[in-house]
């Protein structure tokens, strides 16, 4: 069974503070993925990596990064968090080739404060 | 665009049928998913279907394509309380790395 563990469930922290989310999987896949989740808006991708060291930016990268510098681990940073960045952050990761379905961690909801 | 269109909330009965809407826009998309959500937790794949298909049925679920429409549904036979959830729609267009493109969610609840 694919595992996706997302090191926190609950994190709070303040305006202006440097965050890291973290995220690792045990199946050995080659793409993993970023979203926040907002109530009404449904997904959607802040960020993607599809090999070590590569990243592509999704529909809403603004004001985060992120790091792929082991296969197994993807971090997310938010350099200086704001309160709208306030939601849940969910990790994912798939097998290379399209049309693979991805597999979720239990999400992070993360508070700033 | 791409874009992927569902209701937000559906109330049901316990033990009555459950049915689950979606439209997708990108007729390229090969891959049709559902995704459950339950309380606090991530998304579990909860079952997908092949776009040369029009049914897909996997014990109380049951899944239907009508892929000239780009309408998508979800059945939920004997619905249960423990299937109280969001219901995530997800295509799979075919350009870029595997990314989903994910509708907003269906909060179905479930009362005796």
């Amino acid at each position: 069974d694919v595992k996706v563990t997302q090191s926190s469930r609950y994190l709070v922290k303040r305006t202006g503070e440097k965050v890291f989310l973290e995220c690792v999987q045990d199946m050995d896949h080659e793409n993993m993925f970023w979203y926040r989740q907002d109530p009404g808006l449904g997904l959607r991708l802040i960020y993607f990596s599809y090999d070590v060291k590569m990243k592509e930016k999704g529909d809403i990268p603004e004001g985060y990064s992120v790091s792929r510098e082991k296969k197994e681990r993807f971090s997310l940073i938010l350099e200086s968090a704001s309160t709208n960045q306030t939601s849940m952050y969910l990790c994912a990761s798939s097998p290379r080739g399209s049309n693979q379905p991805q597999h979720f961690g239990d999400g992070t909801r993360l508070s700033i404060l | 665009g791409e874009d992927v269109e569902q209701s937000l909330f559906l109330s049901v009965r316990e033990g009555d049928s459950s049915v689950i809407n979606c439209t997708y826009t990108d007729s390229s998309s090969t891959y049709l998913y559902w995704y459950k959500q339950e309380p606090g937790a991530g998304l579990q794949l909860l079952t997908y279907i092949f776009s040369n298909m029009d049914m897909k049925q996997d014990q109380r679920l049951t899944v239907l394509l009508n892929k000239k429409d780009k309408h998508l549904s979800l059945r939920i036979a004997d619905t249960q309380t423990g299937d109280s959830a969001i219901y995530f729609c997800a295509e799979s267009p075919q350009r870029g790395y595997n990314k989903l493109i994910f509708g907003a969610g269906t909060r179905l609840a479930v009362h005796p």
